[in-house]
């Protein structure tokens, strides 16, 4: 495996589920964000963790939790989502957070 | 504060033809440019990027970006656009502390 994963590929979960996204960089990378990608609307930010710590929470709901156990993966844990939640997310890493950020191909995730 | 403008939403052009999409940013601080090109189902990948030094970039696969601070710029072009160019774009100005700011993005269609 090279460069940025994300599993699954594709998530539908209802209301009452509680379900993570996972995020796995090969790069030797010290950050790494979590972005969401909704239709018609520009990337949105949502966590940035650099050398495991969070330094950015772009005023994420709660219902979103992050978690990074090590600079090589991260985690974005799901619990009673809402149907406007529905979008890509959107892994990325970078040495920095001031260098290039590579991105995996995201989860697309299916609130109903 | 940091914002991005993508001035077309979409950009239909025939192939071989040229193109350029466009895009404008406003940055209080130290300036850094970026593009992204995302193709379908999958995630964004670094097309190219304005950090300092010569104000015209190059990607490996024909596309160019000028950046103009007087007009607070970073416009892309190719000057023969191929079927497989077919994506969406998206410029970005890196806010600090790992943030990037992306504008709203442009869906590029070649069409034979």
């Amino acid at each position: 495996e090279t460069g940025v994963t994300q599993t699954p590929r594709h998530l539908v979960m209802g209301m009452t589920n509680k379900k993570s996204l996972k995020c796995e960089q090969h790069l030797g990378h010290n950050a790494m964000y979590w972005y969401k990608q909704s239709a018609k609307k520009p990337l949105e930010l949502m966590f940035v963790y650099n050398f495991k710590e969070q330094t950015e929470n772009n005023s994420v709901p709660s219902r979103f939790s992050p978690e990074c156990p090590n600079s090589s993966h991260l985690f974005l844990h799901l619990h009673t989502l809402q149907p406007e939640d529905s979008a890509l997310y959107l892994c990325a890493s970078s040495q920095e957070v001031y260098n290039e950020q590579f991105f995996g191909p995201g989860t697309r995730l299916t609130v109903l | 504060a940091q914002s991005v403008t993508q001035l077309d939403s979409q950009v239909p052009v025939f192939e071989e033809a040229p193109v350029e999409l466009r895009c404008n940013y406003s940055s209080s601080v130290s300036v850094y440019l970026f593009w992204y090109v995302q193709y379908p189902n999958q995630g964004l990948q670094l097309l190219l990027k304005y950090l300092s030094g010569s104000t015209l970039v190059e990607s490996i696969n024909g596309f160019e970006a000028e950046f103009n601070k007087s007009q607070t710029s970073f416009h892309l072009r190719k000057p023969s656009v191929h079927i497989s160019d077919t994506a969406e774009y998206f410029c970005a100005v890196a806010a600090g502390g790992g943030k990037l700011i992306f504008g709203q993005g442009t869906e590029l269609s070649v069409k034979p």
